[in-house]
């Protein structure tokens, strides 16, 4: 199975200001139709998960641009630029690319 | 969008099976894939198994294998989930999710918590 590690475990944030979250794989998650396969989901307070990024930097339908993905092979990072009050909740990680797809431990953000 | 409404919390004891429902509004089932997912405070979010895209083959996590059924009545747009031999280990939220063209996971339901204690 494909191990995913997230950092940090929690990131406390002044509105305003950026934020950043680490994902690594523990093999690499390049597709051979040469796309990254790898998700950003969000669960805010009392909520199911949702989808934040996929596919390493596609934003889903609304999310601000403030929410950034990048990386690739097995090193990824999720980039808040200017972290709102609404964006309070735990991140997680995940990979589709192979099953059973897996999940990091999440980094819970909140606010200073 | 794709609404996804769950059955309420269950309680089993030790060894006993449990199933939860997952109702479609706004699209039918066979336009989805579905996949359950699960959440505990020991071992955090867990996908437990789903139906392919494309194929729609079930495909099971191994931690899963034997004890999990997954089916779908397409006359009522409702997924099951049905989790057996259950162990206090299963004491969790379950939710159904659907994934999308780019393997994401893109609507979830609201969760259904199964508690399993004796």
């Amino acid at each position: 199975d494909i191990v995913m590690a997230q950092s940090p475990f929690s990131l406390a944030v002044t509105p305003g200001e950026p934020a950043s979250i680490s994902c690594r794989s523990n093999q690499s998650l390049l597709n051979s139709n040469g796309f990254h396969y790898l998700d950003w989901y969000v669960q805010r307070p009392g909520q199911s998960p949702q989808l934040l990024i996929y596919l390493v930097s596609t934003r889903a339908s609304g999310v601000p641009d403030r929410f950034r993905g990048s990386g690739s092979g097995t090193d990824f990072t999720l980039e808040i630029t200017r972290v709102e009050a609404a964006d309070v909740g735990v991140y997680y990680c995940m990979q589709p690319l192979q099953t059973p797809f897996t999940f990091g431990r999440g980094t819970k953000v909140e606010i200073k | 969008q794709v609404h996804l409404v769950q059955s309420g919390a269950e309680v089993r004891e030790p060894g006993a099976s449990v199933k939860v429902s997952c109702k479609v509004t706004d699209y039918t089932l066979t336009e989805l894939s579905m996949h359950w997912v699960r959440q505990s405070p020991e071992k955090g979010l867990e996908w437990m198994g789903g139906f392919a895209l494309g194929t729609h083959e079930a495909l099971y996590a191994h931690e899963f294998q034997g004890r999990l059924t997954m089916t779908e009545d397409t006359s009522t747009d409702t997924a099951y989930m049905e989790l057996g031999s259950l162990r206090s280990v299963d004491t969790a939220v379950y939710y159904c999710a659907t994934l999308g063209q780019e393997q994401m996971i893109d609507y979830w339901g609201q969760g259904s918590l199964v508690t399993v204690s004796s």
